[in-house]
């Protein structure tokens, strides 16, 4: 069975550049999240969606960051304009279903450094 | 506001020895817990979980104890492996979080051959 797929794996940018991340979940998973990395801390949730619709987006920084998805598969996440703080690994997950207690799985991440 | 706190940033074992990682957590709505175990540039991968109706839960080599009263959960790992080296993450659910996982900071585990 195929993991969760994330692309790029690394990108640099200059700040207040934009940048834009792809996610393709396991094939079924209707339960997408993205989590915020920064180095030294745990991951951190920005965007949890049911398929194609948002359950929760409340440490999301929607002055800057969106993210959708599209046929309820793959995601994007973008951020717009960058700033230095964005410099974390961004973590694309997946589950089953957001019944009790599914695994998450998680991709391998894009670490973004923003100069 | 940290609720899952792992107060130990790294620690190191002796390979065939005993490793004990700890996690404390300051949210009584927190009724399950997970902990997770990350490679250099690979995602977390799960480990094992707990429910808050159980004190322990074993798998293999790695033993989850949960201490409701005193809100502190600890992993265990026995014997503990060259490749049990990576950082592991504590992580937290309450009942009614949409599956939303909170996360302490990690705490890196090097065994030592």
């Amino acid at each position: 069975e195929a993991g969760v797929a994330q692309s790029p794996r690394y990108k640099i940018i200059e700040k207040r550049q934009s940048v834009a991340f792809w996610c393709n979940p396991i094939s079924g998973h209707a339960t997408l999240y993205w989590y915020q990395q920064i180095l030294g801390q745990g991951p951190k949730l920005l965007i949890q969606f049911q398929n194609n619709g948002v359950v929760d987006d409340s440490q999301l920084p929607k002055d800057r960051f969106s993210a959708e998805r599209l046929k309820g598969v793959d995601s994007t996440l973008k951020i717009q304009p960058a700033k230095l703080e964005d410099s974390a690994v961004y973590l694309c997950a997946s589950s089953f279903s957001s019944g009790a207690h599914n695994e998450q799985f998680f991709g391998p991440g894009t670490r973004l450094t923003v100069l | 506001d940290q609720q899952v706190k792992q107060n130990s940033p790294s620690l190191s074992v002796q390979e065939g020895r005993i490793s004990i990682l700890n996690c404390d957590y300051t949210n009584s709505m927190f009724d399950y817990f997970l902990w997770y175990k990350k490679y250099p540039a690979e995602g977390p991968t799960f480990l094992i979980s707990i429910s808050s109706i159980k004190d322990k839960n074993e798998d293999g080599r790695f033993t989850v104890f949960l201490n409701k009263s005193a809100k502190h959960l600890s992993l265990h790992i026995v014997p503990s492996q060259p490749g049990d080296s990576a950082v592991y993450f504590c992580a937290a659910r309450t009942v009614a979080g949409n599956e939303k996982l909170t996360f302490g900071t990690g705490t890196r585990l090097t065994i030592i051959p």
